[in-house]
């Protein structure tokens, strides 16, 4: 079966330091991942999709990066934090191709920036 | 503009009662249509979709979602509430025709909390 992995659960990080998320998934090869940021509980901003090895898309411009160095890891990455990239991130990945694709979650990793 | 609408942000619910949480979308084309829930501090969880075929959809814990093209809606129900029902519910579309890039975009709803009272 297919898991999941996101690490750290729990971040907290000065202002202007840098930041590394890493998420990798077992089971699947080839998957599409995602990240996404979730503020206040709430809504889900799709950060940086890949649909494989060092291809990523953004989908909102902002203070991170991802890459995918390998086909099931996912890294999301600062040079220097702001106040305002403190959240829940979530990765995700799904089956590759058209059609009702399910995203599967990770646990995610709340980062809090002082 | 592509959107997923819920209108709620909590729905309060006795345990055993029935519940539903309400989700609109305007999408172009046919779309595919899922529900998420997510507990406290963990990522979301898959509870069903719709992709095609009949209106009603079957899913996980004992959940149904109910597909109404006229009224472009897609809500979630359950005939009898648990108090571990209680969690954030995010419904998401993803247009049929809109994959690109190498994926189906997926468009979330803002997502209700569902609130089950002993």
């Amino acid at each position: 079966s297919q898991t999941i992995h996101q690490w750290p659960a729990t971040l907290v990080q000065p202002v202007g330091s840098p930041l590394s998320l890493e998420c990798t998934v077992e089971g699947t090869s080839n998957p599409n991942l995602y990240w996404y940021r979730q503020a206040a509980g709430r809504g889900l901003q799709l950060l940086f999709y890949s649909v494989g090895i060092g291809q990523i898309s953004s989908e909102v411009p902002q203070n991170l990066s991802a890459s995918r160095p390998q086909d099931r890891q996912f890294i999301l990455s600062s040079k220097k934090l702001l106040l305002s990239d403190s959240g829940f991130y979530l990765c995700a990945w799904s089956q590759t191709g058209e059609g009702a694709n399910v995203l599967t979650f990770g646990a995610g990793s709340r980062l809090t920036v002082l | 503009a592509q959107s997923v609408a819920q209108p709620e942000d909590q729905v309060n619910v006795a345990e055993g009662n029935p519940l539903t949480v309400k989700c609109t979308y305007s999408v172009s084309g046919n779309p595919y249509l899922f529900w998420y829930v997510q507990y406290p501090n963990r990522g979301l969880q898959f509870l069903l979709k719709y992709i095609t075929g009949d209106n009603l959809v079957k899913g996980s814990y004992g959940f149904e979602a109910e597909f109404n093209k006229s009224q472009t809606s897609f809500h979630l129900k359950k005939p009898s509430a648990l108090v571990s029902d209680s969690a954030l519910y995010f419904c998401a579309v993803s247009p049929e025709n809109m994959f690109s890039g190498g994926y189906n975009k997926l468009i979330f709803g803002a997502g209700t909390r569902l609130a089950v009272h002993p």
